[in-house]
């Protein structure tokens, strides 16, 4: 089955800097990879996702990128502001299709220090 | 735009009592998932819908059950709870047609 590794745990960054954040995934007919940004006590929130077709995909300040031959990607965030301090969930699905469960990485807590 | 809603938002219940929660995902989606997330933890799969058929089993325990219903709504059902159980509870739903898992805001269980 799908196993999705994420690091680091925790990171702390300066209010400006880029922050970024990895995943890998064991399944390699996931084709679709979500990131989700959870703010406490609240549900996971999408932010970005990629399908295995791209190998990278930019909205504004954040980015993804996807090495699929590695079996990797990444979350980055650039000029980061306070307001982006919350634990950010890598996710691929349990093989391929638009419908299959997700599996979660186990979360980064991101620290943006004002 | 139409949101994954979830409800109650918070249940304090006690041990040994049971618990429904329930979901009512974007419209036209047909598929609905439940996780179940501890405290620091990531969200672990529970149980999934497709069509009103369930479609895959996580680490659901023998206690809980799920149904959707023809509305497309599900609701979980939690018996014989344990303390154990307390934890946030997502509901999630996709539609075939498209990528994108949108997830509701959680019901909080406190089993005391």
């Amino acid at each position: 089955g799908e196993n999705v590794e994420q690091h680091p745990s925790t990171l702390s960054v300066q209010e400006g800097d880029s922050a970024v954040i990895k995943c890998t995934y064991s399944d390699s007919a996931s084709n679709y990879f979500p990131w989700y940004k959870q703010e406490l006590g609240k549900g996971p929130q999408l932010i970005i996702d990629i399908r295995s077709n791209v190998g990278e995909k930019k909205d504004q300040r954040i980015a993804v990128t996807l090495n699929k031959t590695a079996k990797h990607f990444s979350l980055h965030i650039t000029e980061t502001q306070p307001e982006d301090s919350a634990v950010y969930f890598c996710a691929a699905p349990k093989g391929g299709g638009a419908t299959n469960k997700l599996i979660f990485g186990t979360g980064t807590l991101l620290a943006v220090q004002p | 735009a139409a949101g994954v809603i979830q409800s109650p938002r918070h249940l304090i219940k006690e041990k040994r009592e049971t618990a429904t929660l329930k979901c009512y995902p974007i419209p036209r989606h047909d598929t609905v998932y439940w996780y179940q997330q501890g405290p620091g933890q990531d969200p672990q799969f529970l149980i999934s819908f497709y069509e009103k058929m369930q479609s895959d089993k996580g680490s659901i325990p023998d206690r809980f059950s799920a149904q959707q219903f023809s509305d497309y709504h599900s609701e979980l059902n939690m018996s014989s709870l344990e303390l154990g159980d307390s934890a946030l509870y997502f509901c999630a739903s996709s539609s075939t047609a498209e990528y994108g898992y949108t997830f509701g805001s959680g019901t909080r269980l406190t089993v005391v």
